[in-house]
């Protein structure tokens, strides 16, 4: 099936910091959702992106289909950006919207 | 107001039970899904179903069975023969395929 790699895994940053979160995939994709999961376990739908660029407030994303990878923004970081940031990617060849994910970039925000 | 609601919240499960989790979604979407996280893990997807009276099993759908007979509702039921069934589940829906999945709180199975 197809891999799904995030990076960095962890991720450690003052309050007030950019960063940049990194997705890459072993296949072509239809479809790319990065997610945020609070440290509650709650899962928000950041993008919907197949491709091409998308900015929601102090967050974006951009995904490079071709290249095989995406990557997620996000400027002046606030403590509530805090949890772990998950790429969901979904294969060409599946009939169905099966998504698969990686395992994740662990933020900690600190004041 | 529009959401997934999941419940229950926790669940504990004795050896050799079969346990249902409950998802509802009053979205009006068509497509819906099962996910389970264990610990530092991303998810894994057990079922989905794109419409009513259908499903799809993903990828690890041994020991869990689920059914939709209607369109808002999509019950997981996990059986005894899932050995390792202490996990965090995830119920998810979308418009359609081509759509943006939203989750419900989750629920948090452990074995008793």
């Amino acid at each position: 099936g197809i891999q799904v790699e995030q990076s960095p895994p962890d991720l450690i940053l003052q309050e007030g910091a950019n960063s940049t979160l990194r997705c890459n995939f072993s296949d072509s994709v239809n479809n790319l959702q990065w997610f945020h999961q609070n440290p509650w376990g709650q899962l928000i739908n950041l993008f919907y992106i197949p491709s091409g660029t998308k900015q929601n407030g102090r967050l974006s994303a951009t995904t490079v289909a071709t290249e095989r990878y995406s990557l997620l923004y996000i400027s002046s970081s606030q403590t509530t950006d805090s949890g772990v940031y998950f790429c969901a990617v979904e294969p060409p060849r599946d009939t169905g919207n099966q998504f698969y994910f990686g395992t994740g970039t662990s933020l900690t925000v600190i004041p | 107001d529009g959401g997934i609601t999941q419940s229950p919240k926790y669940l504990f499960r004795k050896e050799g039970q079969n346990v249902t989790l409950s998802c509802e979604q009053n979205l009006n979407h068509d497509a819906m899904y099962w996910y389970r996280q264990d610990p530092g893990q991303g998810l894994r997807l057990i079922y989905y179903s794109q419409i009513v009276n259908d499903f799809q099993k993903g990828d690890i759908a041994e020991g869990y069975s689920v059914s939709r007979e209607k369109k808002e509702s999509f019950p997981l039921t996990v059986t005894s023969a899932q050995k390792n069934p202490t996990a965090f589940y995830l119920c998810a829906s979308s418009i359609d395929r081509q759509a943006a999945q939203h989750f419900g709180d989750g629920t948090r199975l452990s074995i008793l």
